[in-house]
């Protein structure tokens, strides 16, 4: 059974820090990978989708790559905004089109000031 | 605007009551979900439907339940059943199981 793990749950980094959000995942046997952003009291957002083939995904200052191998996931925020605050979620896709996305728990980040 | 939306965005019951979770999409999409979400559990799936007509539990479906009478839309009803109904209710949908999915705005359900 996939398990998705993020680690820490929480994060406090000095505005302007650049910084990595970590995924971990227990069967490499995945569809894609997705990150998705959520601010307080709303819904999840979608930032970058990778598909098993691909290594990474870039979207203006933000880059998730994958690993399979490892069963790994980063998710790198570039030169960070007090705007980048929010709780980000990772998502695995699996191979067996008639099972479920899973997803892990979530890192709540905070940009300090 | 294509998208998917819900209603109420917040929603109080009296114990003992159902109450019904609205979740429309016009995104054409087959896939429709509903999760859960309470304070450090991350989301935790109620059911799914893959098309119109079939759906099927998820992980947590006992004191709900779900219609998928048209494409677009997925209701989800809060049975008296449920003993800890007070939760942030997600719906999601996404042309297939594996494809990327898109959220609601999310249900703020309270019980009094």
């Amino acid at each position: 059974k996939q398990e998705v793990t993020q680690i820490p749950a929480a994060l406090s980094v000095p505005e302007g820090e650049n910084l990595v959000l970590n995924c971990s995942f227990t069967d490499s046997a995945i569809y894609n990978l997705q990150w998705f952003r959520q601010d307080p009291g709303k819904g999840l957002t979608s930032l970058l989708l990778i598909q098993s083939s691909q290594r990474e995904q870039t979207s203006g200052r933000l880059n998730a790559s994958l690993d399979k191998s490892s069963g790994r996931s980063t998710l790198y925020i570039a030169a960070s905004q007090p705007g980048d605050s929010a709780t980000y979620l990772c998502a695995v896709g699996p191979m067996n089109r008639d099972d479920k996305i899973i997803f892990g728990k979530g890192t709540r980040l905070h940009i300090l000031p | 605007d294509g998208g998917i939306t819900q209603s109420p965005k917040y929603l109080f019951r009296k114990e003992g009551q159902n109450v019904t979770l609205s979740c429309e999409q016009n995104l054409n999409h087959d896939a429709m979900y509903w999760y859960r979400q309470d304070p450090g559990q991350g989301l935790r799936l109620i059911y799914y439907s893959q098309i119109v007509n079939d759906f099927q539990k998820g992980d947590i479906a006992e004191g709900y339940s779900v219609s998928r009478e048209k494409k677009e839309s997925f209701p989800l009803t809060v049975t008296s059943a449920q003993k800890n109904p007070t939760a942030f209710y997600l719906c999601a949908s996404g042309r297939i199981l594996t494809d990327t999915q898109y959220f609601g705005p999310g249900t703020r359900l309270t019980v009094l």
